[in-house]
């Protein structure tokens, strides 16, 4: 069985503050993938990064940035210096494979200007 | 461009009309699948599908039908649709190859009430 975890139901922050989104997994597959969505409030689901259980690497593009720790089975996401069109629900994901996810409850980001 | 699209986008029905929402990908993708999203509990797979006339249950199969007749398209059917299954479903596709830079893609949603 799968399980993600998302403890922060909702953030808010001011604008320029930076945000750090809590994602914790448990599973019993040695090989498994890990990806962060964002859904704005025009409702659609954007990919934002997909990491696979061997690539332990953190990933930064642009104002985003990843933390992937096996040991304590995380994968944290922060933004820096969050703008207002950040403002969304964001969902942190984990499955065997691409299309098999398990999704977490979603964290609510507002930020205000 | 590559999309997946979803028919259609709202829907109020009544409970026990039979409807099918329509999901298409023009990707070439084998691997499609159905999610709903309910507030406070993410999104949860209904059924995918790993090719043509290939399909099996995701985590909340209860309720819904699909089939997989050709690669293009994963319709999904309710044949008595009940109060409990108001809500956002989504279709997604992808190549499922493993590589990181791969992705699922995913339709705009359709939002489905049920009186």
């Amino acid at each position: 069985a799968q399980k993600v975890t998302q403890a922060q139901t909702e953030i808010s922050v001011v604008e320029k503050e930076d945000v750090t989104l809590d994602c914790v997994y448990e599973t019993r597959d040695t090989t498994y993938y890990l990806f962060w969505y964002k859904q704005p409030p025009s409702g659609e689901l954007v990919f934002l990064i997909r990491r696979n259980s061997f690539d332990e690497q953190n990933e930064i593009s642009g104002r985003y940035s990843w933390n992937f720790q096996k040991s304590t089975s995380s994968f944290n996401f922060t933004i820096t210096a969050s703008q207002v069109v950040d403002s969304a629900v964001y969902f942190c994901a984990l499955g065997p494979n691409d299309y098999k996810l398990s999704f977490g409850a979603g964290t609510t980001v507002t930020v205000r200007a | 461009e590559a999309q997946v699209t979803q028919n259609p986008r709202y829907l109020i029905t009544v409970t026990g009309k039979k409807l099918t929402v329509t999901c298409s990908q023009n990707m070439n993708h084998e691997y499609m699948s159905w999610y709903r999203q309910d507030p406070g509990l993410g999104l949860r797979q209904i059924y995918y599908s790993m090719n043509v006339e290939v399909t099996d249950k995701g985590d909340v199969p209860e309720g819904y039908k699909v089939s997989r007749k050709e690669k293009r398209n994963f319709p999904l059917i309710l044949e008595s649709p009940s109060p409990n299954q108001t809500s956002l479903y989504f279709c997604a596709s992808s190549l499922g190859t493993g590589v990181n830079t791969d992705t699922q893609y995913f339709g705009p949603g359709t939002r489905l009430t049920v009186l």
